[in-house]
């Protein structure tokens, strides 16, 4: 199994660029969610989604879209990338939505904005 | 405001020796507690975890303690070995959260020979 595939693994943008991380999992998952980790600030929440056509926002979510048209995909979208947003980005998906469910990461996409 | 705190960005522990993680929390909502591991490159894999119902899980080598009057649960590791070495996050959820998690900054382990 695949599990959770996030591409690109690397990026590099001018500011100002848009561009949209890719995040796909074969696991029938119904949560699906997106992170960024920086240095001393752990893993903090961007966008969740509880199923197809259902997102909403988490504790950053400026700057950023998102959308879920199928259950296997939820693409984040930069749409004017700023160096603020140079990071690491982790998409996790899960069975459920209770706290007991166990989230499966992916990879990560380490994007850097010039 | 962060609600889950790891304090100790690094310990470094002997190989045989226990290592022992901290996470300290400020929300009293928060009733489902887990420990991520995460090597390089990879993204994070889950560890363990525990209920608000429970003070200790166990699993194999991995003992994770929740004091909840404290706000404060603990990870053991007994005995660590060399590949335990990664960054360790500790991170809580509340029955209402629709599944979101609150991270703490992480705990660098390093286990040497």
């Amino acid at each position: 199994n695949a599990g959770v595939t996030q591409t690109p693994k690397f990026q590099v943008l001018k500011t100002g660029q848009s561009m949209t991380l890719q995040c796909a999992q074969d696991m029938n998952h119904e949560y699906m969610s997106w992170y960024r980790q920086d240095p001393g600030m752990g893993l903090r929440l961007i966008h969740y989604s509880v199923g197809a056509g259902i997102t909403d926002q988490g504790e950053v979510p400026n700057g950023y879209n998102v959308s879920r048209s199928t259950t296997e995909d939820f693409p984040l979208r930069l749409l004017s990338a700023a160096p603020s947003q140079t990071s690491v980005y982790f998409c996790a998906s899960s069975y459920g939505i209770s706290g007991a469910n166990v989230l499966t990461f992916g990879a990560g996409s380490r994007l850097t904005v010039l | 405001d962060q609600q889950v705190k790891q304090n100790s960005p690094s310990l470094s522990v002997q190989e045989g020796r226990i290592s022992i993680l901290n996470c300290d929390y400020t929300n009293s909502m928060f009733d489902y507690f887990l420990w991520y591991k995460k090597y390089p490159a990879e993204g994070p894999t889950f560890l363990i975890s525990i209920s608000s119902i429970k003070d200790k899980n166990e699993d194999g080598r991995f003992t994770v303690f929740l004091n909840k009057s404290a706000k404060h649960l603990s990870l053991h590791i007994v005995p660590s070995q060399p590949g335990d070495s990664a960054v360790y996050f500790c991170a809580a959820s509340a029955t209402d959260s629709w599944g979101k998690l609150q991270f703490g900054a992480g705990t660098q382990v390093v286990v040497t020979p």
